[in-house]
Order: C-alpha cells, then structure tokens, then sequence
C-alpha cells in the first residue's frame, strides 16, 4: 500500500517553463514533508521541506504548495533549466525518529 | 568530511550467495537507515536504527539482517541473495529528534545484481 501517491511518473519540460510534480497521502500523522532530488548514479538529497501547517514555501525556483485539507503537496519548479533534469521524490514523515515515506519519484527531462 | 559512505560501489552475486554491504558516517549522527530504489516502486526503507544499539524494521525487510556496529557503521547482510534483492541500495543518516525535520544525508549507493 502506497502512504505517498507521486504523479506523474516522467515529465517532459521545455527550458525556462514551469515543472509540477504532485503527491496525495492519507495519513493524518505525516508532520512534515520534504522533497528529494537525486541526480544519476548520486543519492538523493534533500531540495526543500515543509511543514502541514504552511501553505506554501519558496527557495528560488522551487515552491511548494500544501492543501492540508485535500491531503495534497506539489513541487513547482519555476524557469526549469536542463540541470534541473533529475529525478524528484516526494516524502512524508510521521514523527518520532525522522522515519519517512517516500514516493515512486518522478523522472524529470528539461528539453532545451 | 566524507558524508556517508558506501562500499562497495558495485556487486554480482549468484543466488544463494551472501554479502554484507557496508555504511558508515563522520557527521556524528544518531540515526542511519537502509533503504533500495526500484524502478517504478521509489525508495523503500528496509531497515532503520535510531540510535546505537537499536534496530527495527521498515517497510520491506525480509531477505535483509542489519547490524549497527556503532554509532558510525551500520551494515547490511543478505543471507542468501535471490533474484528479487537485485536492485540500488543506500544507506542514510540523519541527527535525531526534534520537531524539526532532519534532513537525511544519503550515501552514493551500491549496485547489486544477483543473478
């Protein structure tokens, strides 16, 4: 059973438009959800967080927005640029002892 | 400051053959966790320790023994390595506690292919 749905799966986007990557979960007790970025053959690293009770956070051209009500976050990256081009996971953690769930990733390509 | 490290880079094992992957961190964390990257399924913890001396299960541990040596290292063994464990591997570590979220410091990864 998947606790964090990430969609779409690939994402094709010209350079300098708008890359959106949405996720759902169920799970009333996830207290944060960060996202990752994970470059080929390189482990993931953390991009940006946020917490359920913020609707939105902004560093650069990366957004997150959060519907607390709907059980919904999304990923926006703004002007994509071709070294945006990674794969890009969402996650949620439930408290304790920084344990997440992580979704299926997105593979995103930046076209020139 | 290496981060997390991972060793080895890349393995071929045969089914029924064992191996232990290892994983250790100079940031002082406290809690390090094992997970593996499928296509189409994400990252799936495997196993997790909190802190030194204890372990416990994720999501998909069968197949899978841990062992954290000390606050350092944390090693993962698969007995006797099928097919289905062919996959990435990472380790990760990250500080504990806190309302804060604690950013997960990933390891470079392993490469299994069990054949």
């Amino acid at each position: 059973q998947q606790q964090v749905k990430q969609s779409p799966q690939s994402l094709i986007v010209q350079k300098g438009g708008i890359s959106i990557i949405n996720c759902a979960y169920e799970n009333t007790a996830f207290d944060y959800f960060p996202w990752y970025q994970q470059f080929p053959g390189k482990g993931p690293a953390l991009l940006i967080a946020i917490r359920p009770d913020v609707s939105e956070k902004k560093e650069g051209r990366f957004t997150i927005s959060f519907n607390k009500s709907a059980k919904q976050f999304s990923l926006h990256i703004m002007d994509s640029q071709p070294g945006d081009s990674a794969t890009y996971f969402c996650a949620a953690r439930s408290g304790g002892y920084q344990k997440v769930t992580f979704g299926i990733g997105t593979k995103l390509q930046v076209i020139p | 400051n290496a981060g997390v490290t991972q060793t080895p880079k890349f393995q071929v094992l045969k089914t029924g053959q064992s191996m232990t992957l290892q994983c250790a961190q100079d940031m002082n964390h406290n809690s390090m966790y094992w997970y593996r990257q499928d296509p189409g399924m994400g990252l799936r913890l495997i196993y997790y320790s909190a802190s030194e001396g204890t372990t416990d299960k994720g999501e998909v541990p069968n197949g899978y023994n841990v062992s954290r040596l000390n606050k350092r290292e944390f090693s993962l063994r698969l007995e006797s390595a099928a097919p289905s464990q062919t996959s990435v591997y990472f380790c990760a570590s990250s500080s504990r506690g806190g309302f804060s979220y604690n950013e997960q410091f990933f390891g470079p990864g392993t490469r299994l292919t069990v054949l």
